[in-house]
Order: C-alpha cells, then structure tokens, then sequence
C-alpha cells in the first residue's frame, strides 16, 4: 500500500510569490495535518483537516491556508512568501482526528524561499 | 504552556546503549512518541507510550516515562550505524476536536563504528 505521499519533493520561490502544496493520505484516511519544520528544529503544527473541515489551526498568520477535498487530500497555501517560511513541511494522515490511532508522515515538501 | 526539551547532540560506540531525553510540559498529554528522522527523510514513528504507563520495551527500545517529573527517555539496546538519525519526542495534546503533535527540538544520534 502506498504511504502518504507530497508532491513537489523540492520547490524554490521568492518572497512574495505563493505557493502550493499538496498531499495524498493512505487510502481510507480521513484526517490530515500539516506541520512546519524549519532547519535545525521540530516540526511545528500548522493546520489539522478531518472531513474536509478544519479542526484545528496553529499559531501561524493568515498567509498559510488549506483546505482538504472530498477525496481526503489536502493542499496547503501560502501567500506572499517570506524567507522565513523555508522549511521542509511536512504532511500526516490518519484514520480520524483522535490520538488513538497513529500519524503517518510523508516524506515532505523542501520549500526554499529566495 | 507548550514546550518539549531535548538536548542537542548524542555520541556513542557501535554496540553501546543510547539514552535519549526529553522533558515536556503538559500534564493531560495522553500519548507520548518517538520519531525517527533520517537525512532528508519524513518522520518514522518508532514508539509511543500511553501516559498511565511507567515503561514499554519493544525489540531494542525501552521507553520509560516518569509522570511526576514530567520526563520521558528513549533506550536504546546495542546501537548500530543505521540507528544514526535525529531523534524527536512529542507529546499529544487533544483537544477534543483537534489532536497536534508537540514535538521537541530533536536529539542528533551519532554512532561511531
């Protein structure tokens, strides 16, 4: 079975561009977060998806949305970059929003913001 | 507040146990983890505790959490070249609708052969 997986691998902009990135949950998944992890540091949650609703949102600007379509998978915005927003950012799905049943992370996004 | 800590940098022999450590702050956590993450690789998650729970072993792992001093530690047995990675724990806070992981600064394992 195929893993989470986050397309594009690498992605280079500059500041004040946007971006877009998306993610695919496994199969049968229908909860999905993002998380922010800068160079040197642990991931930071930015947003938790389940039902296509957002159910939670972490403490980042109004920049950084997303939103989850009716096949569980997911795309996160980011508007007017600032090279503080280079990060790897990383994708998690499980079966629901609970903490009983795992995360599973995808490889990530390297986002470099020039 | 939300605040999980890690010391930097770990450095043993092939063979020699590891002990990684990690103090975090919310008492209702319910869950705690450990990540694994090689270079340019996501998060594997290699074991979780249940927070009424003083150890878990799994293979070479032992988890042990101390509730009172709010500290948890990551053993691990025999360590090889390939279980050299940078190693997170986080803690989950669930809020009912939302479940995020809190994750602290990362413990970079060395092994040397």
């Amino acid at each position: 079975d195929a893993g989470v997986t986050q397309s594009p691998t690498h992605l280079i902009k500059t500041r004040g561009q946007h971006v877009t990135l998306r993610c695919s949950p496994i199969s049968g998944h229908k909860s999905v977060s993002w998380y922010q992890q800068v160079l040197g540091q642990g991931p930071q949650f930015i947003f938790q998806y389940y039902e296509k609703e957002e159910r939670g949102r972490g403490n980042f600007p109004d920049r950084f949305s997303a939103r989850q379509f009716p096949n569980y998978s997911s795309e996160l915005n980011v508007n007017a970059l600032l090279l503080g927003d280079s990060a790897l950012y990383l994708c998690a799905s499980s079966l629901d929003r609970t903490p009983y049943n795992e995360q599973f992370f995808g490889p990530g996004t390297r986002l470099t913001v020039l | 507040g939300e605040d999980v800590e890690q010391s930097l940098f770990l450095s043993v022999r092939e063979g020699d146990s590891s002990v990684i450590n990690c103090t975090y702050t919310d008492s209702s956590s319910t869950y705690l983890y450990w990540y694994k993450q090689e270079p340019g690789a996501g998060l594997q998650l290699l074991t979780y505790i249940f927070s009424n729970m003083d150890m878990k072993q799994d293979q070479r792992l032992t988890v042990l959490l101390n509730k009172k001093d709010k500290h948890l530690s990551l053993r691990i047995a025999d360590t090889q070249t390939g279980d050299s990675a940078i190693y997170f724990c986080a803690e989950s806070e669930y809020g009912g609708a939302t479940n995020k992981l809190i994750f602290g600064t990362g413990t970079l394992l060395a092994v040397q052969p």
